[in-house]
């Protein structure tokens, strides 16, 4: 597509509920970014993609949370047995490849949980 | 391990008045350093980058940065505030290995006054 779009753009869920976000990256990029944005903070590294390989799942705060990218193009993070601490704004970017220096930016995707 | 620090969460100007956003960062490697801007409802966007190539750094909209490695400092500047600068700005470091997820700072809210 022509920019990364993210959906849904605002989800409100009740505590315990399991929730699935969606990337849809710029077509032509290999990597996928994921990132978590608490109010009042700056973006902090979740996960990434090369296509489909996951190679770094450094910044998970917890089992919880587990993201895929199946067929190297759109990604989901899933959020299991949500908290409270959790509501935030989950950002998607996008680049050409790994070692590009220029990432693309989604709208994000607010999560309140309840 | 990378960190960035921006002072002031919050900063004003009087519209056509110099503006200035301070970033200081922490890396155990060459940095990456890049300065994003974002708007309401919008995604993060790219506003400059220092990727080790010249000093001071010139960007979109009229804005420029000086990496300055001697005070690890990677200020953001504008001779002119325009009311249409009014959003909010994230200074980010990554490294320079095959992946570059980004390191966040805390963002800084710019208010440019009539």
């Amino acid at each position: 597509g022509a920019g990364v779009s993210q959906s849904p753009r605002y989800k409100v869920t009740k505590r315990g509920q399991d929730v699935t976000l969606r990337c849809d990256p710029i077509s032509s990029h290999a990597t996928l970014y994921w990132y978590q944005q608490a109010l009042g903070q700056g973006p902090e590294f979740l996960t990434y993609f090369n296509y489909e390989a996951q190679p770094d799942k450094s910044g998970l705060p917890s089992d919880r949370f587990s993201a895929e990218r199946p067929e190297g193009s759109i990604s989901t993070l899933t959020i299991q047995r949500t908290e409270q601490r959790d509501s935030a704004m989950y950002r998607c970017a996008s680049s050409l490849t790994g070692s590009s220096n220029e990432q693309f930016f989604g709208p994000g995707t607010r999560l309140t949980v309840l | 391990a990378q960190s960035v620090t921006q002072l002031g969460s919050h900063v004003s100007v009087s519209e056509g008045a110099l503006v200035l956003l301070r970033c200081n960062y922490s890396s155990s490697v060459p940095p990456y350093l890049f300065w994003y801007v974002q708007y309401p409802n919008q995604g993060l966007q790219l506003l400059l980058k220092y990727t080790s190539a010249a000093t001071l750094v010139k960007g979109i909209n009229g804005f420029e940065a000086e990496f300055k490695k001697s005070e690890t400092s990677f200020h953001l500047t504008k001779p002119s505030a325009h009311m249409s600068d009014a959003a909010e700005y994230f200074c980010a470091v990554s490294g320079s290995g095959s992946a570059r997820q980004l390191t966040f700072g805390s963002g800084t809210q710019l208010t440019v006054l009539p």
